[in-house]
């Protein structure tokens, strides 16, 4: 059973349009995070959010948690080339245990 | 300053076999996470350890799989008799909790490939 549900899992655009990728569950997360991983990397944190409705900027991108604590969001703006990876959401019940969504693998087009 | 960091980078084995992955983790981290990637995959948790705890073991797929982690810091993710369907990226992460929030650190993996 995936408790964090990403979609889309794939999404290839060209470099400046706009773009969002969701994580949903039906479980209440006390945090969610948002990683970002590159081919032979392993993934890097980009932003936590902790507060239902909460929002947070990251230059281009900006992250929502839903007011309920069961969703979330990643919005790019103007993607660049260098915005390309797989981008992975997780989500925190008990503090220290993570559960990751399957991800969204991003490829933007010069 | 230094982050987590992984060996080997790459191992093939053959089928059968034994393997054992290291992991060093940020000075100072006190929990320590293993997780398993299939090909382009999420991540599957594996094992915790945090402080002098009992470690959490609840993700581990069999009793083939074991893990270690000596003096709170270097850990050692043993793989016995290895199968085809073992092959992927073990990662391996830290975290220093903050304010209750475990944000996860991770090294580079391990490609495991089982011939």
């Amino acid at each position: 059973t995936q408790l964090l549900e990403q979609s889309p899992q794939f999404l290839s655009i060209q470099e400046g349009e706009n773009l969002t990728v969701y994580c949903n569950s039906s479980s209440v997360f006390s945090s969610l995070q948002w990683y970002r991983q590159e081919p032979g990397e392993g993934p890097v944190l980009l932003v936590t959010v902790v507060t239902g409705g909460e929002v947070k900027k990251l230059k281009r991108l900006t992250f929502q948690f839903g007011d309920a604590r069961k969703d979330s969001s990643l919005h790019i703006t103007a993607a660049q080339p260098g915005d390309t990876g797989l981008y992975l959401c997780a989500g925190s019940k008990a503090a220290q245990k993570l559960v990751f969504g399957q991800g969204t693998r991003l490829t933007i087009n010069p | 300053g230094a982050g987590v960091s992984q060996s080997p980078s790459n191992k093939v084995t053959e089928k059968g076999k034994d393997v054992e992955l290291r992991c060093d983790p940020i000075s100072g981290h006190t929990a320590l996470y293993w997780y398993r990637q299939s090909l382009g995959q999420g991540l599957e948790f594996l094992i915790y350890f945090q402080g002098n705890s009992a470690p959490d073991k609840s993700g581990l797929p069999s009793d083939r799989f074991s893990a270690e982690r000596t003096g709170g810091s270097v850990s050692t993710l043993t793989i016995q008799r290895t199968q085809q369907e073992d092959s992927a990226v073990y990662l391996c992460a830290s975290s220093l909790v903050a304010g209750g929030l475990y944000e996860q650190y991770f090294g580079p993996g391990t490609r495991l490939t089982v011939t």
